[in-house]
């Protein structure tokens, strides 16, 4: 069965502090792909970044980086100083092709306070 | 290069009566998935429509039913609407497929049963 894990239900941060959102998927298949995607108030989700299994290489965009742990099932997500317009629902979403479906968290809520 | 929109934005229907939902994905795209969204079950993965044709579906009761036409333009179908379908639908487009590919979502359609 595939799952996707977000503990994290609601956060809240001071601007300009890092924050990390926690990630922790469930599958069985060798091959599957991890997304994240944030959620504004204005409801519309936004594509955030794409992974696949077997590429385990962290990824850094700007104040946004991204960890891949496959020994630990985690794909967690860190904001740098972040700022008022951090503030959203964020998705970590997994995808297998034996599944073909999409799963996605329960999301995390990230309030910045100016 | 246009978004993918929903029509209609909002929609106030009885329960017992039926509903169709349409989307338009990012031109090129072939993929168009939908997703229902509700605060207590989070973002569902409805199904997914490719070239005219469903490929994957989610766990959800033969009422919820798609289409997708040759210019890949989707509709969702929900008959006999029940309370609990209330929920904001979402739609999402990609290049070849919900599953390897990232999404792009719509702004949704606000469903309100009563």
């Amino acid at each position: 069965a595939q799952k996707v894990t977000q503990a994290q239900t609601e956060i809240s941060v001071v601007e300009k502090e890092d924050v990390t959102l926690d990630c922790v998927y469930e599958t069985r298949d060798t091959t599957y792909y991890l997304f994240w995607y944030k959620q504004p108030p204005s409801g519309e989700l936004v594509f955030l970044i794409r992974r696949n299994s077997f590429d385990e290489q962290n990824e850094i965009s700007g104040r946004y980086s991204w960890n891949f742990q496959k020994s630990t099932s985690s794909f967690n997500f860190t904001i740098t100083a972040s700022q008022v317009v951090d503030s959203a629902v964020y998705f970590c979403a997994l995808s297998t092709n034996t599944g073909n479906q999409f799963y996605f968290g329960t999301g995390t809520s990230l309030t910045v306070i100016p | 290069k246009a978004g993918v929109t929903q029509t209609p934005r909002y929609l106030i229907k009885t329960r017992g009566q039926q509903v169709t939902l349409s989307c338009s994905p990012i031109s090129g795209h072939r993929s168009v998935s939908w997703y229902q969204q509700t605060p207590g079950q989070g973002l569902q993965f409805l199904f997914e429509y490719f070239s005219e044709t469903q490929r994957n579906k989610g766990n959800f009761p033969g009422r919820f039913s798609g289409r997708q036409f040759s210019n890949s333009r989707s509709e969702m179908n929900v008959s006999t609407l029940e309370l609990g379908d209330s929920a904001l639908y979402l739609c999402a487009s990609s290049l070849e497929g919900a599953v390897t590919y990232e999404q792009y979502f719509g702004p949704g359609t606000r469903l309100t049963v009563t």
